[in-house]
């Protein structure tokens, strides 16, 4: 069975700073993929960033990039001069092939002006 | 404009009372998702199905059953309403492939009194 762990319940920014969320996972496969999700207030899931097991380029999407370490099973998500729509629930997802999309528990980030 | 709505916003049932919960998405999308979120617990998943009249028990399926009797619409069903299921439901679809983003419904948030 594969899990899920994020191990900080909760991250505080600045306005312009710069947080790093950490994310690990347990898996035997060789071939999946890794997400952020982002869920404000509103209770929208919107995808923040994925990442394919098999490329070893960290992914990169604006302000936020991953830190995908494949043999320690860590992914982490920076999120680079934090902005005040930053504010929200973010979950790390992992999925092996069609099937079982599974979540951590979340860290909630919370942007301070 | 891709679409996952839930038939509820918040919902309030009695303890052994039947529930259903609806899902349906715009997109084609062959799978689809319904998850259970709790504070400290991130989003459990609880049934998936992969084609109309197909589906697999998640993590937590004690309690509930589903139905997908057409490919944009899976239901969960509370047997027997009790008040641990309490919670917040999110229902999801994504298109085959486990790369492809999964889109998520606003949610539902269940009070079983």
């Amino acid at each position: 069975a594969q899990t899920v762990t994020q191990s900080q319940p909760e991250m505080s920014v600045q306005e312009a700073e710069t947080v790093t969320l950490s994310c690990t996972y347990d898996t035997s496969e060789s071939d999946y993929y890794l997400f952020w999700y982002k869920q404000p207030p509103s209770r929208q899931m919107i995808l923040v960033i994925r990442q394919e097991a098999y490329k070893q380029q960290n992914a990169t999407e604006n302000r936020f990039s991953v830190n995908f370490q494949k043999a320690a099973k860590s992914f982490s998500l920076k999120i680079s001069d934090s902005q005040l729509g930053d504010a929200a629930m973010y979950f790390c997802a992992y999925q092996h092939s069609w099937g079982k999309l599974q979540f951590g528990a979340g860290t909630q980030v919370v942007v301070t002006p | 404009d891709v679409k996952v709505t839930q038939s509820s916003r918040y919902l309030v049932k009695r303890t052994g009372e039947k529930v259903f919960l609806e899902c349906v998405q715009d997109m084609d999308h062959e799978n689809m998702f319904w998850y259970r979120q709790d504070p400290g617990l991130g989003l459990r998943l609880i049934y998936f199905s992969y084609d109309v009249k197909m589906k697999e028990k998640g993590d937590i399926p004690e309690g509930y059953s589903v139905s997908r009797e057409k490919k944009e619409r899976f239901s969960l069903i509370l047997e027997s309403a009790s008040t641990n299921q309490t919670s917040m439901y999110l229902c999801a679809s994504s298109s085959t492939g486990a790369s492809e983003e999964a889109f998520f419904g606003q949610g539902t948030r269940l009070t079983v009194v």
